[in-house]
């Protein structure tokens, strides 16, 4: 079964409203997770590395005002799209990384489509 | 010049034969290679891991990768119809926060015809 949780999987919103996305790992603790954009038939794109207890870091060109990334807990993280627009419609996927004693594996949620309207 | 580069296909074969995925990259930091599987509207499935040069077999998959030519590679042998997906190479950097960081292929589009 999954062991990243994403929800909610589909999301439909008003532009200029806000929207909130979570990602919980599920049966192991995350003290680091990341989240991706994926456009339609492109790859996917890493726009920020959220860290348990500290603040975000958003890679080069993502707008870290616009898309607010909060790591509350060894569990969830959240990505908030905010003042969203029709151009912000895009598959959001993340991914947690499990340490183990075997060496670290990155698991990936089952991605979000959001569509502003 | 994109850091992974990946031929996005589409790639179509029958049934029962060998598929041959490949990607090349330009970073040399890169030290952990996969392969992951995607179905439309899904996640992607982790499929292969792969740390630093070599090859590494599981069932009907064979990676390989060959850190001198800066060329990895995924072997699915006897094709089936529900291997049909899009197929994407990811990379990440050794260490700390660098491992997890992602940078991924454009993806294969792979259709196994019965």
């Amino acid at each position: 079964g999954a062991v990243v949780s994403q929800h909610p999987s589909r999301v439909i919103c008003k532009s200029g409203t806000s929207v909130k996305i979570e990602c919980r790992s599920l049966d192991f603790q995350a003290t680091t997770m990341f989240w991706y954009r994926q456009f339609p038939k492109q790859s996917l794109m890493l726009m920020a590395t959220s860290n348990e207890g500290s603040k975000a870091t958003y890679e080069q060109g993502v707008e870290k005002d616009k898309f607010l990334i909060n790591h509350a807990s060894l569990t969830l993280s959240t990505l908030t799209v905010t003042s969203a627009h029709p151009e912000d419609s895009s598959f959001y996927i993340c991914s947690a990384r499990r340490i183990g004693v075997n060496g670290n594996t990155i698991y990936f949620g089952e991605g979000s489509w959001l569509t502003v309207v | 010049q994109k850091e992974v580069e990946q031929d996005p296909g589409p790639l179509s074969v029958p049934e029962g034969a060998i598929v041959s995925l490949n990607c090349t990259y330009s970073n040399s930091a890169f030290q952990y290679f996969m392969w992951y599987r995607q179905y439309s509207r899904k996640g992607p499935e982790l499929l292969m891991y792969t740390y630093s040069s070599g090859n590494k077999e599981d069932g009907r998959f064979t990676a390989q990768v060959d850190k001198s030519s800066k060329y990895i590679s995924l072997f699915i042998r006897d094709s089936q119809p529900s291997d049909s997906a899009t197929y994407l190479c990811a990379m990440s950097g050794a260490g700390g926060t660098s491992y997890g960081k992602l940078t991924f292929g454009q993806g294969t589009i792979l259709t196994v015809h019965p």
